[in-house]
């Protein structure tokens, strides 16, 4: 499987705080996903990066942002997390985009 | 409507059935088409690409039509370890950012 981890697995947030999700790939692939995955929504895209500093929004973008300063790494931020916001993250990896994603194991975010 | 649909189920069928799942999709101009599975509480996986010409992987088929925007995937002979949620995923025109479906719930009964 291709290495791809995502930190930290599980994380419990209080409202207003601000949150950092982290996703490291070892496969030097060019494309990089934020994903969310709700009950009844199915996985939705956040955002995206399609090279060191070029990231795009997804669907659902609002109150996420995102930096990818290295192939490896692509963070998602939310700045000031709200109960919406609780969800399961998971992060994806393409290599070229005519394929299909190899996806990150997901953190667990609750926002209380 | 949504980009991507799916029934939801479950579907719960005995060991040993054939069972077939259906998804439909809004973009015409969709190039790209996949079924992913999910185990409980679990990432996606890639199970198979979808192909114009229909494509058999071991005891999976999928079919894909364009003129009717639907895309199907077949099990035959069913084991207890195909119990998962079977994601039907599109990638709409010359972009590689995929839609997925919310997942048609499988449940083999032994």
């Amino acid at each position: 499987d291709a290495g791809i981890t995502q930190s930290p697995r599980h994380k419990v947030t209080e409202t207003g705080t601000p949150v950092t999700l982290r996703c490291h790939q070892t496969e030097n692939h060019r494309y990089m996903y934020w994903y969310r995955q709700d009950p009844g929504h199915g996985l939705r895209l956040i955002h995206y990066s399609y090279g060191v500093k070029d990231t795009d929004k997804g669907e659902v973008s609002d109150g996420y942002s995102v930096s990818r300063s290295k192939t490896e790494d692509f963070l998602l931020t939310l700045e000031s997390a709200t109960s919406s916001q609780t969800s399961v993250y998971f992060c994806a990896i393409n290599l070229d985009g005519n394929y299909g994603y190899t996806f990150g194991s997901g953190t667990r975010l609750t926002v209380v | 409507r949504k980009e991507v649909e799916q029934d939801p189920g479950p579907f719960n069928v005995p060991e040993g059935a054939t069972v077939a799942f259906n998804c439909t999709y809004s973009n015409s101009a969709s190039q790209s088409f996949f079924w992913y599975r999910q185990d409980c509480r679990k990432e996606p996986k890639l199970l198979m690409s979808v192909y114009s010409s229909g494509n058999e992987d071991g005891r999976f088929t999928a079919q894909l039509n364009r003129a009717s925007q639907y895309i199907s995937l077949l099990i035959r002979d069913s084991k207890l370890s195909d119990s998962a949620t079977y994601l039907c995923v599109v990638a709409p025109g010359a972009t590689n950012k995929l839609i997925f479906g919310t997942g048609t719930l499988l449940a083999v009964q032994p």
